[in-house]
């Protein structure tokens, strides 16, 4: 099946500063990532997605890359505010009938003002 | 908007006990539902994956005796955890998919078993 690896396992970054979080699948079928952030106790929340016909996607402060021929995806975040500190989460999914997600261990950005 | 409501958000029982968690689709119907769960500071781990009127499919290690799936119809989802015990507390938390493949999380379930 498929294995998705993500690093770091923790961030600490200043405000301001960007981040960058790295994750590798083992699946060539995958087909689509998206990135999640979750906060303590709270469901995880798609802050964007990318699918394997694009090599970039941006939304304001939020930026995805992907590389389907390295297998790798990164979410960048710059002018990182305290409020962005949480774990995030990537995925990829891979079709076998229906989409199925398979989630990296997470990273914890700490944001310090 | 569409959503997926998850209830209980929190739930206590004795150890031996089952305890039911539901999942209601709202303003889509959810042609699959996937369950999840989360030990504190790991990721979410796929337990199973259920399609509206058939069979749960299950993941490797899980229990299907222990974990019971009903997905009886297109808004509705549950997993009954039977027997629990201690190592059974964790967060559980669903996900339904609509026809286009969209996917909406549940609010989670924090089960405690004493």
């Amino acid at each position: 099946g498929e294995n998705v690896e993500q690093h770091p396992s923790t961030l600490s970054v200043q405000e301001g500063d960007s981040a960058v979080i790295k994750c590798t699948y083992s699946d060539s079928a995958s087909n689509y990532f998206p990135w999640y952030k979750q906060e303590l106790g709270k469901r995880p929340q798609l802050i964007i997605d990318i699918r394997s016909n694009v090599g970039e996607k941006k939304d304001q402060r939020i930026a995805v890359t992907l590389n389907k021929t390295a297998k790798h995806f990164s979410l960048h975040i710059t002018e990182t505010q305290p409020e962005d500190s949480a774990v995030y989460f990537c995925a990829a999914s891979t079709p076998r009938g229906y989409s199925t997600l398979t989630f990296g261990k997470g990273t914890m950005l700490l944001v310090s003002p | 908007g569409a959503v997926v409501s998850q209830h209980p958000s929190r739930v206590i029982c004795k150890s031996g006990t089952s305890v039911k968690i539901e999942c209601r689709s709202l303003d889509f119907q959810a042609t699959t539902m996937f369950w999840y769960r989360q030990f504190p500071k790991q990721s979410l781990m796929l337990m199973a994956t259920s399609n509206e009127g058939s069979k749960a499919t299950y993941e490797q290690g899980v229990e299907k005796d222990k974990f019971l799936i009903n997905h009886a119809s297109l808004t509705l989802s549950t997993l009954t955890v039977t027997s629990a015990h201690p190592e059974d507390s964790s967060f559980y938390i669903c996900m339904g998919q609509d026809g286009t493949g969209e996917l909406f999380f549940g609010e989670g379930s924090r089960l405690t078993v004493l």
